[in-house]
């Protein structure tokens, strides 16, 4: 059975640094394929993808956020950390963790998300 | 980065009717196309995947057609509880990225 969740502050000031965490269960980061990425939804507003690890540790981040992510994975403890550096309220948001599983790149498990909420 | 816009934005349906979403996208995406389903205060969820492929436990009612630019997610009778919104996604080159959405409402 695949699992996701999400852990991390609920709230956090401007130009703080957000370390998020998606611990997983029932499938391995190591396996050829496997993939966990990082996706957020302002409150009222679309999906937006922010960033991916794959299982060979590679890397692939938003184009207009990359300056602000990290990802990164930790295979013996099944988590995968997101850092996003100098938040705003803008970035107030759910943020979720999703499983590609494999070469068609769609996301099937999906945690249940953590709300982000940035404000002084 | 590869854009995708989903028409309409909004669709006001009944209960039975045939739904049709589209998803057109800057360039070509093969059949790297992917559908979601969400529900308020709910992480969304797989419909469709590789264009055409159902997702295990989806109900027969809902398809997925297309390839290269444009896409069409079709419900082929609304049932109450499809009233959500629906996204579309691609990976066919990286970043990934999402469609702006489309809400489906009860008429």
């Amino acid at each position: 059975q695949v699992t996701l969740r999400e852990s991390g502050p609920a709230l956090v000031k401007p130009t703080q640094t957000l370390t998020l965490t998606c611990t997983f269960s029932g499938f391995s980061l190591s396996t050829s394929g496997m993939c966990v990425s990082w996706i957020r939804q302002p409150p009222g507003k679309a999906l937006e993808w922010l960033a991916l690890i794959d299982w060979d540790d590679d890397k692939y981040y938003s184009t207009s956020l990359k300056t602000r992510l990290t990802i990164s994975k930790d295979t013996s403890k099944n988590q995968v950390v997101l850092t996003m550096t100098n938040m705003d309220p803008v970035d107030t948001a759910t943020y979720y963790c999703a499983r590609i599983p494999g070469e068609t790149g769609h996301f099937d498990y999906w945690g249940q998300g953590t709300l982000v909420t940035v404000s002084s | 980065d590869i854009q995708l816009t989903q028409s309409p934005s909004f669709l006001s349906a009944s209960v039975g009717d045939r739904v049709t979403i589209t998803c057109r996208a800057s360039q070509g995406i093969s059949s790297y196309l992917a559908w979601y389903q969400q529900k308020p205060g709910k992480a969304p969820k797989l419909l469709i995947y590789a264009a055409s492929t159902l997702q295990s436990g989806v109900p027969s009612r809902f398809s997925g057609s297309g390839s290269g630019t444009e896409f069409t997610l079709t419900i082929s009778s609304l049932q109450p509880e499809d009233f959500a919104t629906y996204y579309c996604q691609q990976l066919n080159s990286y970043p990934v990225t999402f469609g702006g959405g489309t809400k489906v409402e009860i008429k």
